[in-house]
């Protein structure tokens, strides 16, 4: 297995431009996550799955949309970017509100000039 | 809102020497997540404690969740640089209603000196 897998692992973007973020588990759990690690801020929540078709709003989802279409893929977008977004990105998978430990991507670091 | 503090926030320790690092919650803890992050890197999960008075190891790596469920602690015997990282804990944002959903303490960042 793979794992969580993350592409690209660095960007740099220009305000205003847009992107999205890839992320893909094969572990088939039913549950991924975004969440954004600025320095010395800890993980913030961004977007998260429940299923494929299914998704809400973490902490600090705007600027961001997701979708999941799969159970596998869990794709991040940026539609206008802006410096408030340099940030590196996590994505994350679990296999159920039960069994809730989570496993991570290793990160997409974004810079945003 | 439910917080997690974790101290200290940097340690520096010399290779051979043991540290511990705390996680506290301003609310009962219902899961209590640790996880190791080297620079540029992803999180790797180390251990989950769910019950008061758990405690799990792994390797030279033992954590607790004290009985009130508020504080979790991470001890590491006989550090090595291979211990050296950034250590987080994570918690169950909301029990019962919980979507799976982990809050997260900014971390401890660990380094020791050979």
């Amino acid at each position: 297995n793979a794992g969580v897998t993350q592409t690209p692992k660095f960007r740099i973007l220009k305000i205003g431009q847009s992107m999205t973020l890839q992320c893909a588990q094969d572990m088939n759990h039913n549950y991924m996550y975004w969440y954004r690690q600025d320095p010395g801020m800890g993980l913030k929540l961004i977007y998260y799955s429940v299923g494929a078709g299914i998704t809400d709003k973490g902490e600090v989802p705007n600027g961001y949309n997701v979708s999941r279409s799969t159970t596998e893929d869990f794709p991040l977008r940026l539609e206008l970017a802006a410096p408030s977004q340099t940030s590196v990105y996590f994505c994350a998978s679990s296999y159920s509100r039960q069994m809730k430990t989570q496993y991570f991507g290793p990160g997409t670091r974004l810079l945003v000039l | 809102s439910q917080e997690l503090e974790q101290s200290p926030q940097s340690l520096i320790v010399q290779e051979g020497k043991n540290l511990t690092i705390n996680c506290t919650s301003s609310k009962t803890l219902y899961g209590l997540y640790w996880y190791k992050q080297k620079y540029g890197e992803g999180l790797i999960f180390l251990m989950m404690l769910q019950k008061g008075g758990e405690e799990k190891s792994h390797e030279k790596i033992t954590a607790k969740l004290d009985e009130k469920k508020q504080q979790s602690s991470l001890h590491i015997t006989a550090s090595q640089p291979s211990h050296a990282g950034i250590y987080l804990c994570g918690a169950d944002r909301n029990y019962g209603g919980s979507q799976g959903n982990l809050i997260f303490g900014k971390g401890t960042k660990l380094s020791v000196k050979p």
